[in-house]
């Protein structure tokens, strides 16, 4: 089955800077690429999702990469706010009615002021 | 509160003891699944269900059961079989498979007492 991995699994960055969340995957049908952020004590919630048949999307301060050639995909947060501190998780998996997302470990951003 | 309702918020086991998490949702989803939530673990899935009375195990279903008899609700019972299930539980949904996103509950914190 699929195997998803991400680092890091802590990062700490100023308020204003970027942040790098980084994910690979092991099988070659994903292509489907979500990113959940959960707060502290809610629900994970989707900020964004990527298909194989695009190398990048964009959503105001949030972008994802997507390279399926080397089945890594990367989400990117610029002029990071405190209210960005939350642990982000990336998925992957096949299109389809059977299909089920595998997760990541997950990463807690934390911003600084 | 989303569309998809989870219950109680907390619950208490003890030792021996079989418990059922409730999972309710009005969004018309086809599909429903239960991951579990441990620290460093990310979400690993229990069980899902794509279509009413049919359901698989996920990665982890050893000491669960689930049951699938109307669209809306998709309960899981932690059995006395599961030896460690101190956890967040969370339940999610989607229209038709994963490639949509899923909408998660707000889950239950299960404790072992």
């Amino acid at each position: 089955g699929e195997n998803v991995e991400q680092h890091p699994s802590t990062l700490s960055v100023q308020e204003g800077d970027s942040a790098v969340i980084k994910c690979t995957y092991s099988d070659s049908a994903s292509n489907y690429f979500p990113w959940y952020k959960q707060e502290l004590g809610k629900r994970p919630q989707l900020i964004i999702d990527i298909r194989s048949n695009v190398g990048e999307k964009k959503d105001q301060r949030i972008a994802v990469t997507l390279n399926k050639t080397a089945k890594h995909f990367s989400l990117h947060i610029t002029e990071t706010q405190p209210e960005d501190s939350a642990v982000y998780f990336c998925a992957a998996a096949p299109t389809g009615t059977a299909s089920k997302l595998t997760f990541g470990t997950g990463t807690r951003l934390q911003v600084t002021l | 509160d989303g569309g998809i309702t989870q219950s109680p918020k907390y619950l208490f086991r003890k030792e021996g003891q079989n418990v059922t998490l409730s999972c309710e949702q009005n969004l018309n989803h086809d599909a429903m699944y239960w991951y579990r939530q441990d620290p460093g673990q990310g979400l690993r899935l229990i069980y899902y269900s794509q279509i009413v009375n049919d359901f698989q195990k996920g990665d982890i279903a050893e000491g669960y059961s689930v049951s699938r008899e109307k669209k809306e609700s998709f309960p899981l019972t932690v059995t006395s079989a599961q030896k460690n299930p101190t956890a967040f539980y969370l339940c999610a949904s989607s229209p038709r498979g994963s490639d949509y996103g899923y909408t998660f509950g707000s889950g239950t914190r299960l404790t072992v007492v």
